[in-house]
This record gives C-alpha cells, structure tokens and sequence, in this order.
C-alpha cells in the first residue's frame, strides 16, 4: 500500500488569505494524485486530478502542482466556502488517501 | 441527474454481517469501475475497495480481505458490499463512489459519491 501523508494537519487562515497544503506519497506515483474537499455531513467533491487538472465546475482559485512524491494544493485566495478539510488521493497502485487537512477560520 | 444511493447500514453486534447496497442513476453503470469508500467518525476517508466493469477483477485494502466482499449487478445499476466477521474499528460511514478515468493518461478518480450509510458496530 503506498502511504499518503499531508501537512500541515490543520491550519488557520482568514478570507482573501493564500494557502498551501502539501502532500507527500511513500513511493513515486507520477501525477497519479487528485484533491477532494469535504464539508462537514457531506460526502467529499472532486477538485483536482492527476496532480494539476482543475475538475470542471471547481473555482479557478484551487490549483494543484507536483509530480513524482511531492504534490501541492494551493487555495489563492481563501473563500468563505472553503473552510472545509482536504484530502489527496493517489491512483497509481490501488487507492489510498491522506489524513486530511482542516481549513479553519483564523 | 449522475446520483449513487446507499442504503443497508445499521446497527450490528461484532462479529455479525451486514450487506450494503448502492444503486446508480443518470448515467451508464456497466461502463465504470466502482470503489467503496469509509469514514470512521472524526477520521480520515479510507479506501475500502473496488471493482471492475464486468465484476471480473475486485481489489481491497488489507485490513478488510477475507472479510468483505464486493459485487455489483450492472442489470440492475447496483453495487454491493458484504460485510462479514465484522468488528467494532469496521463502524463508519460508508461511501459507493464512480471510479473514472479522467485526463490524456487515464487517471482514475473518484468523481461521484453518494451521501453514504452508516454502519455502527457494537461489542
């Protein structure tokens, strides 16, 4: 099983502020890696896939970067609705998540 | 509408059984892999398998083989999971997800979810 692991666990930040969550694989999963968002009682929503590809409908001011181990999700300018958690997935060999990352307000 | 429907969690002494069922609408089943997906409460989203098209090929995380089960009945846009010798760590929300590939190199994600059911399992 290929290990995900994010960081930071859970951060701070107040609207219009820029933030970076970053996610680490155990073994090189190339861009196999997408981001979902997960609002308390809600199921989670796809952002972004294979590393970088904004899914459709998603704000433009979620980004994703990274290839190889080492993957970032960026938020440019924090929204209101977008104090939530955040996961990374990898489908490179199965499936597995990370730990999740909580937004909360600062 | 693309939707997925679970239904069939509950309450269920350890070491019991439990079936899930998930019904799909709005698109085309029998073209999509499908995964099962859980949350225990207050943690982590945990992959717990999935399955292929045509059912031929299943995958599963360790810490549920030999235990659970998938299957799916593409006639009736359903997807299934038993859920046998089950413990009190197998309490979560449970979540039947489409498994798509999406981009030029068919990455897979999991693109559609349901609102999931919850299972508790007691000792």
């Amino acid at each position: 099983d290929i290990q995900m692991t994010q960081s930071p666990s859970s951060l701070s930040a107040s609207v219009g502020d820029r933030v970076t969550i970053t996610c680490r694989a155990g073994q090189s999963i190339s861009t196999y890696l997408n981001w979902y968002q997960q609002k308390p009682g809600k199921a989670p929503n796809l952002l972004i896939y294979a590393a970088s590809s904004l899914q459709s409908g998603v704000p433009s001011r979620f980004s994703g970067s990274g290839s190889g181990t080492d993957f970032t999700l960026t938020i440019s300018s924090l929204q209101p609705e977008d104090f939530a958690t955040y996961y990374c997935q990898q489908s490179f060999s199965a499936r597995s998540f990370g730990q999740g990352t909580k937004v909360e307000i600062k | 509408e693309v939707q997925l429907v679970e239904s069939g969690g509950g309450l269920v002494q350890q070491g019991g059984s439990l079936s899930l069922s998930c019904t799909a609408s709005g698109f085309t089943f029998s073209n999509y892999w499908m995964s099962w997906v859980r949350q225990a409460p207050g943690k982590a989203l945990e992959w717990v398998g999935n399955i292929k098209h045509d059912g031929s090929e299943k995958y599963y995380v360790d810490s549920v083989k030999g235990r659970f089960t998938m299957s799916r009945d593409n006639a009736k846009n359903s997807l299934y999971l038993q859920m046998n010798s089950l413990r009190v760590d197998d309490t979560a929300v449970y979540y039947c997800a489409r498994d798509r590939p999406l981009g030029s190199y068919s990455h897979y994600t999991l693109d559609v979810w349901g609102q999931g059911t919850t299972v508790t399992v007691f000792s």
